[in-house]
C-alpha cells in the first residue's frame, strides 16, 4: 500500500536561513506527488506537484522539490526562508491508475526564528 | 484565482445530531472530495466523487455519512448521527480531472458536545 513518511515532526530555522524538509513514500510505480502547506487556521494550499520529466519542480513561494527514485524521496527546498513560511507542511501521494485519493504524511511544523 | 469554499467555518453539534457540511467546488472541476483531519493527526481520505455517484470511500466512510450534489454547485457531506470521534476538521477538495491537484477549501471545524 502507498503510504509516506515525514520524519522530522517540528523544525526551526532562522530567517534567511535555507530550508529542507524530508519525504520519503513507498509506491510500487512511479508515483505523483505533491506539497500542500497549511497556515494556522487556513486549509491546504499546493505548493507544488510532481507527475513526471524534469525531477526538479519549481513551485509557488519560492519552494522547490526533487523528485529521488533511487531514494524514495521528495524534499521540499527553500533558499532563505522568510518569517511568513512559518507553516505545517505536508508531503503527500497520489497512487494514479484507479484510484483518487492522496495519501498524507503526518506533516512538519516549521517555525522561524528572526 | 478559483477557490474552493466550505461553509460553516465552525460547526457546533451535539451528539447525535444529523450535521450537513457544505462545500462549492471549482466550477470546471468534475471530481470532488471529503477528507477529515483529527487533531494532532494526519489528514485522511473519506470519499471521492465523480459523475454524481461515489467512486471511492475509505473505510472511516461508513453508514453514518453520505455525500450529494444537490445542484450544480454545492457538495454536501452528511453525517448522520455524530459521534465525539467525529470532532475534526473537514476539508473538501476538488480536481480537474483523475490525478490531477486537488484543491482544498479551507476546512469546516466540527466539534461534538
Amino acid at each position: 500500500a502507498q503510504s509516506v513518511t515525514q520524519p522530522d515532526i517540528h523544525i526551526t530555522v532562522s530567517e534567511g536561513a535555507s530550508l529542507e524538509l524530508r519525504c520519503n513514500y513507498s509506491y510500487g510505480a512511479t508515483p505523483y506527488l505533491f506539497w500542500y502547506v497549511q497556515s494556522p487556521g487556513q486549509g491546504l494550499q499546493l505548493l507544488l506537484k510532481y507527475f513526471s520529466g524534469d525531477t526538479l519542480v519549481q513551485g509557488i513561494k519560492g519552494f522547490e522539490a526533487e523528485f529521488k527514485r533511487s531514494q524514495s524521496s521528495f524534499n521540499l527546498r527553500k533558499p532563505s526562508v522568510h518569517w511568513s513560511d512559518a507553516a505545517e507542511y505536508f508531503c503527500a501521494v497520489h497512487g494514479g491508475g484507479a484510484t483518487n485519493k492522496l495519501i498524507f504524511g503526518t506533516g512538519t511544523l516549521l517555525a522561524v526564528q528572526p | 484565482e478559483p477557490e474552493v469554499t466550505q461553509t460553516p467555518s465552525h460547526q457546533v453539534t451535539q451528539m447525535g445530531q444529523e450535521v450537513i457540511l457544505r462545500c462549492v467546488p471549482i466550477s470546471n472541476h468534475l471530481y470532488f472530495y471529503w477528507y477529515r483531519q483529527i487533531l494532532g493527526q494526519k489528514v485522511e481520505f473519506l470519499v471521492s466523487f465523480y459523475n454524481n455517484e461515489i467512486s471511492e470511500k475509505s473505510e472511516i466512510f461508513d453508514d453514518q455519512f453520505s455525500v450529494e450534489r444537490p445542484d450544480g454547485s454545492n457538495f454536501t457531506l452528511k453525517i448522520r448521527s455524530t459521534k465525539l470521534e467525529d470532532s475534526a476538521m473537514y476539508f473538501c477538495a476538488s480536481s480537474e480531472g483523475q490525478g490531477q491537484p486537488q484543491h482544498f477549501g479551507d476546512g469546516t471545524r466540527l466539534s461534538i458536545l
